[in-house]
Protein backbone atom coordinates (compact mmCIF):
# COMPACT_ATOMS: atom_id res chain seq x y z
CA UNK A 1 0.00 0.00 0.00
CA UNK A 2 1.84 3.47 -0.94
CA UNK A 3 2.32 5.81 1.76
CA UNK A 4 -0.02 8.51 0.49
CA UNK A 5 -2.55 8.43 -1.56
CA UNK A 6 -4.01 11.06 -4.01
CA UNK A 7 -7.40 11.04 -6.98
CA UNK A 8 -5.08 12.37 -9.90
CA UNK A 9 -8.20 13.64 -11.13
CA UNK A 10 -8.09 15.95 -13.59
CA UNK A 11 -10.60 18.24 -12.12
CA UNK A 12 -11.82 20.90 -14.27
CA UNK A 13 -14.27 23.40 -12.79
CA UNK A 14 -15.21 26.80 -13.64
CA UNK A 15 -13.83 30.13 -12.29
CA UNK A 16 -15.79 30.87 -8.90
CA UNK A 17 -16.67 26.92 -8.09
CA UNK A 18 -15.33 25.03 -5.12
CA UNK A 19 -13.19 21.96 -5.29
CA UNK A 20 -11.94 19.65 -2.65
CA UNK A 21 -9.31 17.12 -2.84
CA UNK A 22 -8.76 14.52 -0.77
CA UNK A 23 -5.78 12.55 0.47
CA UNK A 24 -4.96 9.34 2.79
CA UNK A 25 -2.11 8.10 4.45
CA UNK A 26 -1.25 4.95 5.85
CA UNK A 27 1.41 5.39 8.58
CA UNK A 28 -0.56 6.31 11.37
CA UNK A 29 2.50 7.62 13.61
CA UNK A 30 2.50 10.49 11.08
CA UNK A 31 2.74 13.70 13.01
CA UNK A 32 3.10 16.85 10.13
CA UNK A 33 1.04 17.01 7.27
CA UNK A 34 1.48 19.68 4.15
CA UNK A 35 -0.59 20.37 1.11
CA UNK A 36 2.32 21.75 -1.84
CA UNK A 37 1.48 23.34 -4.99
CA UNK A 38 3.42 22.97 -8.34
CA UNK A 39 2.73 24.56 -11.10
CA UNK A 40 3.79 22.86 -14.93
CA UNK A 41 7.51 22.46 -14.97
CA UNK A 42 8.06 24.08 -11.42
CA UNK A 43 9.46 23.08 -8.32
CA UNK A 44 6.69 22.01 -5.41
CA UNK A 45 6.18 24.85 -3.11
CA UNK A 46 4.23 24.71 0.28
CA UNK A 47 0.55 25.72 -0.07
CA UNK A 48 -0.25 25.29 3.86
CA UNK A 49 0.20 23.10 6.88
CA UNK A 50 -2.34 20.39 7.97
CA UNK A 51 -3.25 21.29 11.80
CA UNK A 52 -5.58 18.40 13.78
CA UNK A 53 -7.77 21.44 14.77
CA UNK A 54 -7.56 22.39 10.44
CA UNK A 55 -6.44 25.70 9.73
CA UNK A 56 -7.92 28.55 7.00
CA UNK A 57 -5.85 30.54 4.65
CA UNK A 58 -8.04 32.77 2.79
CA UNK A 59 -9.75 30.54 0.30
CA UNK A 60 -7.89 28.01 1.12
CA UNK A 61 -9.00 25.56 4.11
CA UNK A 62 -7.41 22.39 5.22
CA UNK A 63 -8.34 19.53 7.69
CA UNK A 64 -6.98 16.95 9.21
CA UNK A 65 -8.95 13.62 10.02
CA UNK A 66 -6.52 11.20 12.32
CA UNK A 67 -9.16 8.66 12.93
CA UNK A 68 -9.95 8.33 9.51
CA UNK A 69 -6.18 9.45 8.67
CA UNK A 70 -7.48 11.79 5.72
CA UNK A 71 -6.20 14.92 4.82
CA UNK A 72 -8.80 17.37 2.56
CA UNK A 73 -7.50 21.17 1.07
CA UNK A 74 -10.74 22.89 -0.34
CA UNK A 75 -10.64 25.63 -2.48
CA UNK A 76 -13.25 27.97 -2.63
CA UNK A 77 -14.10 31.03 -5.05
CA UNK A 78 -11.80 29.45 -7.44
CA UNK A 79 -9.39 31.53 -9.80
CA UNK A 80 -7.61 30.80 -13.18
CA UNK A 81 -4.22 30.94 -11.45
CA UNK A 82 -4.78 28.42 -8.98
CA UNK A 83 -4.63 26.01 -11.64
CA UNK A 84 -1.76 23.67 -10.73
CA UNK A 85 -1.23 20.21 -9.24
CA UNK A 86 -1.74 19.77 -5.54
CA UNK A 87 -0.01 17.69 -3.56
CA UNK A 88 -0.34 15.80 -0.78
CA UNK A 89 2.44 15.63 1.91
CA UNK A 90 2.88 13.33 4.99
CA UNK A 91 6.13 12.68 7.15
CA UNK A 92 7.51 9.19 8.24
CA UNK A 93 7.98 7.38 11.47
CA UNK A 94 11.13 9.21 11.62
CA UNK A 95 9.92 12.51 11.06
CA UNK A 96 12.84 13.29 8.62
CA UNK A 97 11.13 11.40 5.76
CA UNK A 98 8.19 13.28 3.58
CA UNK A 99 6.21 11.14 1.64
CA UNK A 100 4.44 12.88 -1.57
CA UNK A 101 1.04 11.47 -3.36
CA UNK A 102 1.07 11.47 -7.06
CA UNK A 103 -1.15 14.87 -7.11
CA UNK A 104 -4.17 16.10 -7.77
CA UNK A 105 -4.44 18.06 -11.25
CA UNK A 106 -6.49 21.12 -10.85
CA UNK A 107 -7.79 23.07 -14.32
CA UNK A 108 -9.96 26.37 -13.87
CA UNK A 109 -11.62 27.61 -17.05
CA UNK A 110 -12.68 31.11 -17.49
CA UNK B 1 18.63 35.92 0.22
CA UNK B 2 19.22 33.02 -2.13
CA UNK B 3 16.97 30.36 -1.97
CA UNK B 4 17.71 26.38 -2.86
CA UNK B 5 19.61 26.53 -5.97
CA UNK B 6 19.99 22.91 -8.45
CA UNK B 7 23.07 22.49 -11.13
CA UNK B 8 22.68 21.42 -13.96
CA UNK B 9 19.58 22.56 -14.93
CA UNK B 10 19.09 20.01 -17.97
CA UNK B 11 21.43 17.73 -19.12
CA UNK B 12 21.40 14.33 -21.40
CA UNK B 13 22.98 11.34 -20.50
CA UNK B 14 23.14 7.23 -22.46
CA UNK B 15 22.76 4.05 -20.60
CA UNK B 16 25.56 3.15 -18.41
CA UNK B 17 26.80 6.58 -17.94
CA UNK B 18 27.83 8.31 -14.56
CA UNK B 19 25.80 11.85 -13.39
CA UNK B 20 26.31 14.09 -10.38
CA UNK B 21 23.99 16.80 -9.94
CA UNK B 22 24.60 19.45 -7.37
CA UNK B 23 22.36 21.53 -4.95
CA UNK B 24 22.74 24.46 -2.55
CA UNK B 25 20.72 24.53 0.25
CA UNK B 26 18.35 27.83 1.16
CA UNK B 27 21.06 29.94 3.75
CA UNK B 28 20.68 28.70 7.25
CA UNK B 29 19.05 24.68 6.16
CA UNK B 30 21.42 22.71 7.30
CA UNK B 31 19.72 19.32 6.03
CA UNK B 32 19.27 18.33 2.41
CA UNK B 33 17.03 15.35 0.76
CA UNK B 34 16.26 14.82 -2.43
CA UNK B 35 13.60 13.23 -4.47
CA UNK B 36 12.70 11.61 -7.75
CA UNK B 37 10.17 13.20 -9.79
CA UNK B 38 8.63 10.87 -13.01
CA UNK B 39 6.53 12.76 -15.56
CA UNK B 40 3.15 12.48 -13.74
CA UNK B 41 3.97 11.10 -10.49
CA UNK B 42 5.21 12.79 -7.42
CA UNK B 43 8.70 13.19 -5.87
CA UNK B 44 9.69 9.85 -4.34
CA UNK B 45 12.20 10.15 -1.90
CA UNK B 46 15.69 9.53 -2.29
CA UNK B 47 17.69 10.16 0.56
CA UNK B 48 18.10 12.97 3.12
CA UNK B 49 21.93 14.11 4.45
CA UNK B 50 22.42 15.93 8.06
CA UNK B 51 26.00 16.99 9.09
CA UNK B 52 27.35 15.47 6.02
CA UNK B 53 25.33 12.36 6.96
CA UNK B 54 23.11 9.86 5.25
CA UNK B 55 20.63 10.16 7.90
CA UNK B 56 17.39 8.40 5.82
CA UNK B 57 16.88 6.81 2.63
CA UNK B 58 14.08 5.73 1.05
CA UNK B 59 13.54 3.15 -1.54
CA UNK B 60 16.17 3.45 -4.42
CA UNK B 61 19.25 1.05 -5.07
CA UNK B 62 22.87 1.27 -4.23
CA UNK B 63 23.17 2.99 -8.01
CA UNK B 64 22.21 6.18 -6.37
CA UNK B 65 24.51 7.79 -3.87
CA UNK B 66 24.90 11.68 -2.38
CA UNK B 67 27.38 13.52 -0.34
CA UNK B 68 27.08 16.29 1.78
CA UNK B 69 29.86 18.88 2.39
CA UNK B 70 30.34 21.48 5.10
CA UNK B 71 29.05 24.07 4.01
CA UNK B 72 25.64 21.62 3.83
CA UNK B 73 25.17 21.55 -0.13
CA UNK B 74 25.34 18.54 -1.54
CA UNK B 75 25.71 16.10 -4.51
CA UNK B 76 23.67 13.32 -5.96
CA UNK B 77 25.42 10.73 -8.26
CA UNK B 78 23.62 8.28 -10.32
CA UNK B 79 25.91 5.12 -11.57
CA UNK B 80 25.46 2.93 -15.16
CA UNK B 81 22.09 4.75 -15.99
CA UNK B 82 19.31 3.31 -17.34
CA UNK B 83 16.21 4.78 -19.05
CA UNK B 84 14.07 4.66 -16.05
CA UNK B 85 16.33 6.97 -14.21
CA UNK B 86 14.75 9.94 -16.62
CA UNK B 87 13.12 12.52 -14.64
CA UNK B 88 13.29 15.82 -12.55
CA UNK B 89 15.99 15.59 -10.07
CA UNK B 90 14.79 17.72 -7.03
CA UNK B 91 16.71 19.31 -4.32
CA UNK B 92 14.87 20.10 -1.00
CA UNK B 93 16.29 21.92 1.89
CA UNK B 94 15.11 22.36 5.53
CA UNK B 95 16.04 23.14 8.85
CA UNK B 96 13.53 20.79 11.38
CA UNK B 97 10.69 21.76 9.17
CA UNK B 98 8.83 22.83 5.78
CA UNK B 99 10.90 21.99 2.71
CA UNK B 100 11.73 24.30 0.13
CA UNK B 101 12.53 23.35 -3.31
CA UNK B 102 15.10 23.87 -6.33
CA UNK B 103 14.21 24.29 -9.25
CA UNK B 104 15.49 20.70 -10.33
CA UNK B 105 17.40 19.07 -12.74
CA UNK B 106 15.37 17.51 -15.61
CA UNK B 107 17.62 14.07 -16.43
CA UNK B 108 16.93 12.25 -19.92
CA UNK B 109 18.84 9.34 -20.87
CA UNK B 110 18.81 7.83 -24.05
Amino acid sequence: RKEVEQDPGPFNVPEGATVAFNCTYSNSASQSFFWYRQDCRKEPKLLMSVYSSGNEDGRFTAQLNRASQYISLLIRDSKLSDSATYLCVVNGNTGNQFYFGTGTSLTVIP
Amino acid sequence: DAGVTQSPTHLIKTRGQQVTLRCSPKSGHDTVSWYQQALGQGPQFIFQYYEEEERQRGNFPDRFSGHQFPNYSSELNVNALLLGDSALYLCASSRGGELFFGEGSRLTVL
